[in-house]
Order: structure tokens, then sequence, then C-alpha cells
């Protein structure tokens, strides 16, 4: 297995760029996937195999990766923005699934 | 549209057993990737079990042995046994499904999830 990386808080002021990274050996093979939770709700995807958005999640919302780093960006973070972000992929083996320990948006 | 519903959830005492069901629409689970995932309290997500379209199912290390993933293809529901619970397998557990092949299979939608308690 392989382990993904999250700081644990980011803060951003309202309608300013934020942007969240995960970092992990498995993401040089593997996309990465970004979820939304809010509290007391189940998660929703807001990104997809590095860079797509589902239908319904804002155009704000924008995914990249460089080597084994990727980042979920937010440009111009809105008060709802704030909710804990997690990033998943395969690990190594592809055959196994792995999420980071999240990160705490706080819109100020 | 997509929706998961989980249900079987409940307190058991250590060593119990549960099952877990998550009823699908809109798309059908044998055609896919179907995962569960699960939530401690006040924790991260964490990976649990994934069955592929073909059936064959993989486990986190922290589960392997006591938990089996399965789906009835008529019902359109995923389960998962879990026996030989744990206080430390008290947490939120989320059914999600995947995208296809052309998203690399990535995970699509998530059910509300079901709470499993276990406590002496």
């Amino acid at each position: 297995s392989s382990e993904l990386t999250q700081d644990p808080a980011v803060s951003v002021a309202l309608g300013q760029t934020v942007r969240i990274t995960c970092q992990g050996d498995s993401l040089r093979s593997h996309y990465a996937n970004w979820h939304q939770q809010k509290p007391g709700q189940a998660p929703i995807v807001v990104i997809y195999a590095e860079k797509n958005r589902p239908s319904g999640i804002p155009d704000r919302f924008s995914g990249s990766s460089s080597g084994n780093t990727a980042s979920l960006t937010i440009a111009g973070a809105q008060a709802e923005d704030e909710a804990d972000y997690y990033c998943n992929s395969r690990d190594n083996s592809g055959n196994h699934w792995v999420f980071g320990g999240g990160t705490k948006l706080t819109v100020l | 549209e997509v929706l998961l519903v989980e249900s079987g959830g409940g307190s058991v005492q250590p060593g119990g057993s549960l099952r877990l069901s998550c009823a699908a629409s809109g798309f059908t689970v044998s055609s896919t990737y179907m995962s569960w995932v699960r939530q401690a309290p006040g924790k991260g997500l964490e990976w649990v079990s994934l069955i592929y379209s073909g059936g064959v199912a993989y486990y986190a290390d922290s589960v392997k042995g006591r938990f089996t993933i399965s789906r009835h293809n008529s019902e359109n529901t995923l389960y998962l046994q879990l026996n030989g619970l744990r206080p430390e397998d008290t947490a939120v557990y989320y059914c999600a499904s995947h995208y296809d092949s052309s998203a690399y299979y990535s995970l699509a939608y998530w059910g509300q999830g079901t709470l499993v308690t276990v406590s002496s």
C-alpha cells in the first residue's frame, strides 16, 4: 500500500484563490480524485481523474498534477466551499485505494 | 439519476457480526466497480473494500479475513458482511460507485452512509 499526505488545515479569504495539495508515490502512476465533505454530510466528488469536474460542480474547482503531487484549486472561494477535502487514488498495487488524511478548508 | 442507499448498521458487541446493504438505482452494480469506505467518528475516510465488475474483490489490511464484499445482481444491491467486529471498526460505512474505464474507474457517487457501533 502507499500513503497520501495532505496539510491538515488551510484557510483562504473570501473570493481569493486557494490550492490544496496531496502528495504520494502512487500519484506518479495513478490519477487523483478529490472529495468534498461538509459537516454531517456524505462526501461528494468534486474532481475525478485528476482534472475532470462532475456535472453540477462549479467551474471554480479545478485539478492538476505534477510528479508525486496532485492539487485542487478553488478560484474565488465562496463561503459554501468551507469543508473537508480528501484526495484519493489507487495505491502502487493498483488494486487497493487510499485516501489522504483530509484538509479542513476555512473561508475567512 | 444515480442513488445509493445503505442500510443494516447498528450497535453490536465485540466479536459480533452485521451485514450492510447498499441498494443502487440509476445504474447496474454488476457493470462497474463498487467500494465500501468508512469514517470513524471525527476521523478521515478509510477505504475498506472493492469489488470489480468481474467479481474479484480486494480488502484493506485492517479488515481482510473478517469482512466480505458481495453483490446480488438481480436485486442490484451491494453487501458488506462484517464478522469479528472490533471497537475500532466503529464508523459510518459508505458505499460508493465508480466511473468506467473512460474515467479510470475513479470514485463517482457516494451513499449517505450507515453507522456501525461496536461496543460492550
